[in-house]
């Protein structure tokens, strides 16, 4: 079964410190996709990265960074020098395809709750 | 910008009631989405439509139906309300393609039960 584990539940630092969420998935596809979102209070889920299964390269977009290694089945995300505007929850997940591809059901991680202090 | 809107940010409805969130994407997307969040859960989806008219369950569909008459709207229907429904619902939509499977969401409606 396919399946993603965060589990770090809530994790607090001062601002400017690095911080790494965790993300190990579970699957029998050999094509897939990982995605990170991020949950502000607001509470709309806003997208920052998809990797596909077969892109091992760790990708950085300003502060963020991502490493994904198929080896251990994870999918890490690190954020350096952590701002207040961070603090949100952070959601992995892993696209299930279906359909040939045509549907694209997500299975989400239970989130991390990132807690910036200033 | 993909623009994805939910009707309510905050609905209080009573036991029994038939309780409609709609959902409304502006990107043309083939693909909607309606997943329930609660605490220490994640997201999980209760439907999904791949076209109009069409619909899969997804991973917990009981109590809840949904409809799809046209491409931009994507209804959920709680059909008699119970408190256990007492969540927050996020719609998400994406195109078909699997280079293009990107889910935007709204903004979530968070739904108490009384």
């Amino acid at each position: 079964a396919q399946k993603v584990t965060q589990a770090q539940t809530e994790i607090s630092v001062v601002e400017k410190e690095d911080v790494t969420l965790d993300c190990v998935y579970e699957t029998r596809d050999t094509t897939y996709y990982l995605f990170w979102y991020k949950q502000p209070p607001s509470g709309e889920l806003v997208f920052l990265i998809r990797r596909n299964s077969f892109d091992e390269q760790n990708e950085i977009s300003g502060r963020y960074s991502w490493n994904f290694q198929k080896s251990t089945s994870s999918f890490n995300f690190t954020i350096t020098a952590s701002q207040v505007v961070d603090s949100a929850v952070y959601f992995c997940a892993l696209s299930e395809l279906n359909y040939g591809g045509a549907t694209n059901k997500l299975i989400f991680g239970t989130g991390t709750l990132l807690a910036v202090q200033p | 910008d993909v623009k994805v809107t939910q009707s309510s940010r905050y609905l209080v409805k009573r036991t029994g009631e038939k309780v409609f969130l709609e959902c409304v994407q502006d990107m043309d997307h083939e693909n909607m989405f309606w997943y329930r969040q609660d605490p220490g859960l994640g997201l999980r989806l209760i439907y999904f439509s791949y076209d109009v008219k069409m619909k899969e369950k997804g991973d917990i569909p009981e109590g809840y139906s949904v409809s799809r008459e046209k491409k931009e709207r994507f209804s959920l229907i709680l059909e008699s309300a119970s408190t256990n429904q007492t969540s927050m619902y996020l719609c998400a939509s994406s195109s078909p393609a699997p280079a293009k499977n990107i889910q935007y969401f709204g903004a979530g409606t968070r739904l108490s039960v009384l």
